[in-house]
């Protein structure tokens, strides 16, 4: 059983760019979850999949942010128009929603962008 | 609203000693759930324990321990006998039940352990 998978790993842009991360969740999770992370804090909750369905968006997550699930599987993050703000790790997170108790968020190792 | 708070930016130990990271909650609800999160450097966020909020009973998992008190709305965490391995952030989360499952992280306790 593979974990949560993000790529890239890092990306450098200059601001002004478009840019767009991946993530693959665990096969069998229905539940997808983005998070921001800035140094020296605790991740941020931006968005929430179940299915192919966003069911809840931070109010962090600008007009400049989109993410998808099409298919319920795999996530796409985009960020237009990227910003020296924008500079964090981007995490991915999983879970399977079978009922309260077991939904532990499995965390992938985070997509880091900086923007120069 | 939600908060959790880990008033320790950094705990420096030498090996075999014990380490315990203090985190405290502010939540409504009745029913919620705490989690301990380990980041290594490597960055991905590793599981270690949850507890939910209408289970007080403390346990030990091999060299976890956690002390959940509502009525100071804590839930500590303890690793016994530290080895350098154990250096990392250690995040604390808060998960509410109408909350769709999203986290509430504090801001991390940077855990260091020397040889």
């Amino acid at each position: 059983d593979t974990g949560v998978s993000q790529d890239p790993r890092h990306k450098i842009t200059k601001r002004g760019q478009n840019v767009t991360f991946r993530c693959d969740p665990i096969s069998e999770h229905n539940r997808l979850y983005w998070y921001r992370q800035t140094l020296g804090q605790g991740p941020e909750f931006l968005t929430y999949f179940q299915n192919e369905a966003q069911l809840e968006k931070s109010r962090l997550l600008s007009d400049r942010f989109s993410a998808e699930r099409p298919k319920g599987s795999f996530s796409t993050l985009e960020i237009q128009r990227t910003e020296q703000g924008d500079s964090a790790m981007y995490l991915c997170a999983s879970s399977l929603a079978q009922d309260a108790a077991k939904n532990i968020q499995y965390f992938g190792a985070g997509t880091r962008l900086s923007v120069l | 609203a939600q908060k959790v708070t880990q008033a320790q930016t950094e705990i420096s130990v030498v090996e075999k000693e014990d380490v315990t990271l203090d985190c405290v909650y502010e939540t409504r609800d009745t029913t919620y759930y705490l989690f301990w999160y380990k980041q290594p450097p490597s960055g991905e966020l590793v599981f270690l324990i949850r507890r939910n909020s209408f289970d007080e009973q403390n346990e030990i998992s091999g060299r976890y321990s956690w002390n959940f008190q509502k009525s100071t709305s804590s839930f500590n965490f303890t690793i016994t006998a530290s080895q350098v391995v154990d250096s990392a952030v250690y995040f604390c989360a808060l998960r509410v039940t109408d909350s769709w499952g999203k986290l509430q992280f504090g801001a991390g306790t940077q855990v260091v352990v020397t040889p």
